[in-house]
């Protein structure tokens, strides 16, 4: 099964822009959206990005998301208190015929 | 607005089986695909399979084929996940999230929650 790499551990102050990778292969990121969910402490993920830049409504324009090739990005510009929390990027993977999750990343606001 | 509320936690002994329920509200049920996935502590989410919700066929990851399996009940806007055999690194929360039936598919809705504690 293909594996999802994210960094464990992200940091930035208030006010800031952090930037969170993801990289997979040619079966899930390399030919599908990436998307992105938050996961505040104890409570369920929330879809953040999908279709590797497309917000939902209600999402701040401070979170956006790319894609390249195999790879993709999460940036959050003009941190927050309330943005600590962990962020899994989950694409499409084809070989799984389902979604596929990195390992998250946990975002501390100093 | 869309919701999805699932049923409450659970504590099962090694061996036996779980169902764990997600009634849907908001939208048209059988137009969209229900997703189960779970999250063992401290560990990464883990996807286990879908249903379309419409003519209820479904796809489960590999590594839970022969023990997981999603139904629904239309008339009742309710998805259920059994899991059988249970073991004690089954120990997780488990999510239900909906979905599109056609890409570009990603969870946008997700249920509360329902942990599932293995433990003799």
């Amino acid at each position: 099964q293909s594996v999802l790499t994210q960094p464990p551990s992200a940091s930035g102050t208030p006010g800031q822009r952090v930037t969170i990778s993801c990289s997979g292969s040619t079966s899930n990121i390399g030919s599908n959206g990436v998307n992105w969910y938050q996961q505040l402490p104890g409570t369920a993920p929330k879809l953040l990005i999908y279709t590797n830049n497309q917000r939902p409504s209600g999402v701040p324009d401070r979170f956006s998301g790319s894609k390249s090739g195999t790879s993709a990005s999460l940036a959050i510009s003009g941190l927050q208190s309330e943005d600590e929390a962990d962020y899994y990027c989950a694409p499409w993977d084809d070989s799984l015929n389902g979604p596929i999750f990195g390992g998250g990343t946990k975002l501390t606001v100093l | 607005q869309v919701q999805l509320v699932q049923s409450g936690a659970e504590v099962k002994k090694p061996g036996a089986s779980v169902k764990v329920s997600c009634k849907a509200s908001g939208y048209i049920f059988t137009s969209y695909a229900m997703h189960w996935v779970r999250q063992a502590p401290g560990q990464r989410l883990e996807w286990m399979g879908w249903i379309d919700a419409g003519n209820g066929n479904t796809k489960y990851a590999q590594k839970f084929q022969g023990r997981v399996t999603i139904t629904r009940d239309t008339s009742a806007s309710t998805v259920y996940m059994e899991l059988s055999s249970l073991r004690s690194e089954d120990t997780a929360v488990y999510y239900c999230a909906r979905a599109n039936n056609w890409k570009p598919r990603y969870l946008d809705y997700w249920g509360q929650g329902t942990l599932v504690t293995v433990s003799s």
